[in-house]
């Protein structure tokens, strides 16, 4: 079965720094696809970025950059050049997709805390 | 601001209820799903409409419905409410109905049971 690790409960950054977040997957699938969301305070699931299992670059937005390292079956998150707003749960999710339909599985997230 | 839009925001009843969260998707998207986030069990897929017809089913409970309507806007119904059952309920929505397509999420309704 398809799962998805993040094994950082809890982190922490200083402003201006760049931070990564952990994430593993398992799967047996070929093609799969990788996302973070940011879930601030308020509640809401934002959609950070995207990797496709077939995608040769690691996927870049803005700030956030995604290292992709299929051999070892992991999908970091890179913050660069935190901000006091990143502070907030980051999940990892992995899409389960045959046949026509697309949900989501998702870690247990980590709490990311960014201190002035 | 996704563009998926979730009536109520909160909610609070008693156990043995019943009550239905509304789920507006994006404009264009044909997808919708239904998400469970609770304290024990994290964020949950419970199921997956496309253009009206259930594509996927995940960890949804029997009491648990729902349904996707010619105008595209979908309803989950949860009855006989449980303590248990109190959590954030996302939906999500996608152009799609395929595995290349990114989900935008609602704000949530929050469900309290009492």
């Amino acid at each position: 079965a398809q799962k998805i690790t993040q094994t950082q409960p809890g982190m922490f950054v200083q402003e201006k720094e760049a931070v990564t977040l952990d994430c593993t997957y398992d799967t047996s699938d070929q093609s799969y696809g990788l996302f973070w969301y940011k879930q601030p305070s308020s509640g809401e699931m934002i959609f950070l970025i995207y990797q496709g299992s077939y995608d040769e670059q690691n996927a870049t937005e803005g700030r956030y950059s995604l290292n992709f390292q299929k051999a070892r079956k992991s999908a970091n998150l890179v913050i660069s050049a935190s901000q006091l707003g990143d502070s907030a749960m980051y999940f990892c999710a992995m899409r389960e997709g045959r046949g026509g339909y697309n949900k989501l599985i998702f870690g247990a997230g980590t709490r990311l805390a960014v201190h002035p | 601001d996704s563009g998926v839009t979730q009536t109520p925001k909160h909610l609070i009843t008693a156990t043995g209820q019943r009550v239905t969260l509304r789920c507006s998707p994006r404009s264009g998207d044909l997808s919708v799903y239904w998400y469970q986030q609770s304290l024990d069990q994290g964020l949950q897929f419970l199921i997956q409409y496309y253009n009206g017809e259930e594509r996927a089913k995940g960890n949804i409970l029997e009491r648990f419905s729902a349904q996707q309507f010619p105008d595209l806007h979908s309803e989950l119904n949860l009855s006989s409410l449980e303590l248990g059952d109190s959590a954030l309920y996302f939906c999500a929505s996608s152009v799609g109905m395929g595995s290349s397509y990114e989900q935008y999420f609602g704000p949530g309704t929050r469900l309290t049971v009492t």
